[in-house]
């Protein structure tokens, strides 16, 4: 069974756009939710984090939406870039559990200038 | 900024034979990790290091793996053999501390044929 859970799977946005992309989780222990920025050829880097504590975290065009309750969260990216087509990974991990991360399986993100 | 580095990104080998794929995390970090993503799929974690000691494995981690960092050189997975179902992408990660930022590799891609 997938803990975490991530779609569309694939989505393509016009450039300006606000871009949206889900994930949901099983395991209610989890408290720390990173999300990865992946381009190809590269490995994974960390966007953005929220902690269980939080409702809504943001850095920059950037902002996590977070749901403890229905246990999912959500990325937005506001006035989307070509530069920000990449693939978004959602992770989940709990205090205690020694950094062991639980990814989604991505969304393809594609800005169409 | 900081790095993780894998070597080589590409490696093929005959199944049953052995192989050790390295990573050169960043220099002040305390932590290491291996994940493995198989195409389509999303990473999932395999072990974490601590102070020249494996703190968690996942099921995903079989005998044939092992995880060393002799001399606090190079951080090293090693499978031995290697079986077909061994083919995918293996990331290496590294943290300073537990519950700080993990920085992930490129990755190696290793084919098992």
């Amino acid at each position: 069974q997938q803990q975490v859970r991530q779609s569309p799977q694939s989505l393509t946005v016009w450039e300006g756009e606000t871009a949206i992309l889900n994930c949901s989780y099983e395991n209610s222990a989890f408290d720390y939710f990173p999300w990865y920025q992946q381009f190809p050829g590269e490995g994974p880097a960390l966007l953005i984090a929220i902690r269980s504590v939080s409702d809504k975290k943001e850095d920059g065009g950037f902002t996590i939406f977070f749901n403890k309750r229905e246990k999912n969260l959500s990325l937005h990216i506001k006035d989307s870039q070509p530069g920000d087509s990449a693939t978004y990974f959602c992770a989940a991990a709990y205090t205690g559990g020694a950094d062991r991360l639980t990814f989604g399986k991505g969304t393809q993100l594609i800005i169409q200038p | 900024g900081p790095k993780v580095l894998q070597i080589p990104s590409h490696q093929i080998i005959d199944m049953g034979q052995m192989v050790t794929l390295n990573c050169d995390p960043v220099s002040n970090h305390l932590y290491f990790y291996w994940y493995k993503q198989i195409l389509g799929q999303q990473m999932e974690f395999l072990v974490n290091f601590y102070n020249g000691k494996v703190m968690e494995k996942s099921k995903l981690f079989k005998d044939q793996f092992s995880v060393e960092r002799p001399d606090g050189s190079y951080f090293t997975l090693k499978i031995q053999p290697t079986a077909l179902e061994d083919s995918a992408v293996y990331f290496c990660a590294s943290s300073l501390g537990i519950n700080t930022e993990v920085f992930f590799g490129k990755g190696t891609r290793l084919t098992v044929v």
